[in-house]
């Protein structure tokens, strides 16, 4: 059974660094063809796809948004990481991590966690 | 990149009616899309890929059709449990992209 879950603060002031936890089980990020994503979701708007991470270490941003984010996983600990720099309260939203499989669509996701940028 | 377009932005039904949504790409994606439903308060859920593939335990009211730039998702007999935000995404070209969702209510 696949599960993901987000971990991370709920609240950051702007100008700051997010730093988000993905933490997984179910599955390994050393598997072929396995990558884990994040997307976010500002309160009542759609879904925007930030970044890829794959088994082989292979990494995909968002176009708008590449300067601001890294993306990296510790397969032992089945851990994705995904940070955001510069924060800004356009970017409060709550974030989803999920899974994929071979093709870029999301099979599995996590609950969310929702991030407020505020003073 | 490729823009996905939804529509219409909301469906107003009543259970037991059939649910018709349409998703168009800016340029062909050919069969690589996949459908999403999302509930209030809740992740989304994975319904369809690959176009018209069901995912795993989907219910088979749900279907999916077309190919290229336009696609539809058929919700046969609506349910209760099927009112909800339905966002397709495009996973031919890159970024991978999603539309700005329908609302299907009451």
């Amino acid at each position: 059974q696949i599960t993901l879950k987000e971990s991370g603060p709920t609240l950051v002031e702007p100008t700051q660094t997010l730093t988000l936890t993905c933490t997984f089980s179910g599955f390994s990020l050393s598997t072929n063809a396995v990558a884990v994503g994040w997307i976010r979701q500002p309160p009542g708007k759609a879904l925007e796809w930030l970044a890829l991470i794959y088994w082989d270490d292979d990494k995909r941003y968002s176009p708008s948004l590449k300067s601001r984010l890294t993306i990296t996983k510790e397969t032992s600990k089945n851990q994705v990481v995904l940070t955001m720099t510069n924060m800004d309260p356009v970017d409060t939203a709550t974030y989803y991590c999920a899974h994929l499989y071979s093709e870029n669509f999301f099979d599995y996701w996590g609950q969310g966690t929702l991030v407020t940028v505020s003073s | 990149e490729v823009v996905m377009t939804q529509s219409p932005a909301t469906l107003s039904v009543s259970p037991g009616e059939r649910a018709t949504l349409s998703c168009r790409a800016s340029q062909s994606v050919y069969s690589n899309l996949a459908w999403y439903q999302q509930k209030p308060g809740q992740a989304p859920r994975l319904l369809i890929y690959g176009a018209s593939t069901r995912a795993t335990a989907i219910p088979a009211r749900f279907s999916g059709s077309g190919s290229g730039t336009e696609f539809t998702l058929t919700i046969s007999s609506l349910q209760s449990e099927d009112f909800a935000v339905y966002y397709c995404q495009q996973y031919n070209n890159w970024p991978p992209a999603f539309g700005q969702g329908t609302k299907v209510e009451i």
